[in-house]
């Protein structure tokens, strides 16, 4: 099945702990996101990525950082830096062109104990 | 000011009932516009995009005034399924980002 697979669905974590989230996708697209959502609001971006090796800050990256080695692939890390870290993470593709849709992961539930 | 705003509701509709919701953005290069509806505690899904002519699919219909800077959904005869949360997704064109509105919470109540 084609897709966009975030791994894993809970996660918790120590203070002061660095942690990795996982987004993969065997769509082909070029484009992945990364949106951050607390509860009872919108998403925020994070950092997006338009093509491979490549990647932007988007409006609340201090704390995180990001990778794109592979197409398929575009890993967040949630450093000690960031410092409310507890939120549901979303991972999002799309082709990247004109008029073409986002599709989204079943995203991660991160909670810092 | 948010690049893109959407009134946070909750809206409170009996079935059948028609509503509407409205959405404006701040960058007059946004390229693409769409509508996504979020249920509790998932992922956001593509509603439609939205097209400079207008579109229509079944219940749904999306206007886009680019003069104006706002997008705007119509859902008419609202079932109880149609409740959820709507987001508005504005695409930049010069910088590909994809910003989301907070999103309008819409209860249908029977």
């Amino acid at each position: 099945d084609g897709g966009i697979t975030q791994s894993p669905k809970y996660l918790f974590r120590k203070e002061g702990q660095n942690v990795t989230l996982s987004c993969e996708q065997n769509l082909n697209h070029d484009a992945m996101y990364w949106y951050r959502q607390d509860p009872g609001q919108g998403l925020r971006l994070i950092y997006y990525s338009q093509i491979v090796n490549d990647f932007q800050k988007g409006d609340i990256a201090e704390g995180y950082s990001v990778s794109r080695e592979k197409k398929e692939s575009f890993p967040l890390t949630v450093t000690s830096a960031q410092k409310n870290p507890t939120a549901f993470y979303l991972c999002a593709s799309s082709r990247g062109t004109e008029n073409t849709e986002a599709f989204f992961g079943q995203g991660t539930r991160l909670t810092v104990v | 000011r948010k690049e893109v705003e959407q009134d946070p509701g909750p809206f409170n509709v009996p079935e059948g009932a028609t509503v509407a919701f409205n959405c404006t953005y701040s960058n007059s290069a946004s390229q693409s516009f769409f509508w996504y509806r979020q249920d509790c505690r998932k992922e956001p899904k593509l509603l439609m995009s939205v097209y400079s002519s207008g579109n229509e699919d079944g219940r749904f219909t999306a206007q886009l005034n680019r003069a104006s800077q706002y997008i705007s959904l119509l859902i008419r005869d609202s079932k109880l399924s149609d409740s959820a949360t709507y987001l508005c997704v504005v695409k930049s064109g010069n910088t590909g980002k994809l910003i989301f509105g907070q999103g309008t919470t819409l209860q249908v109540k029977p």
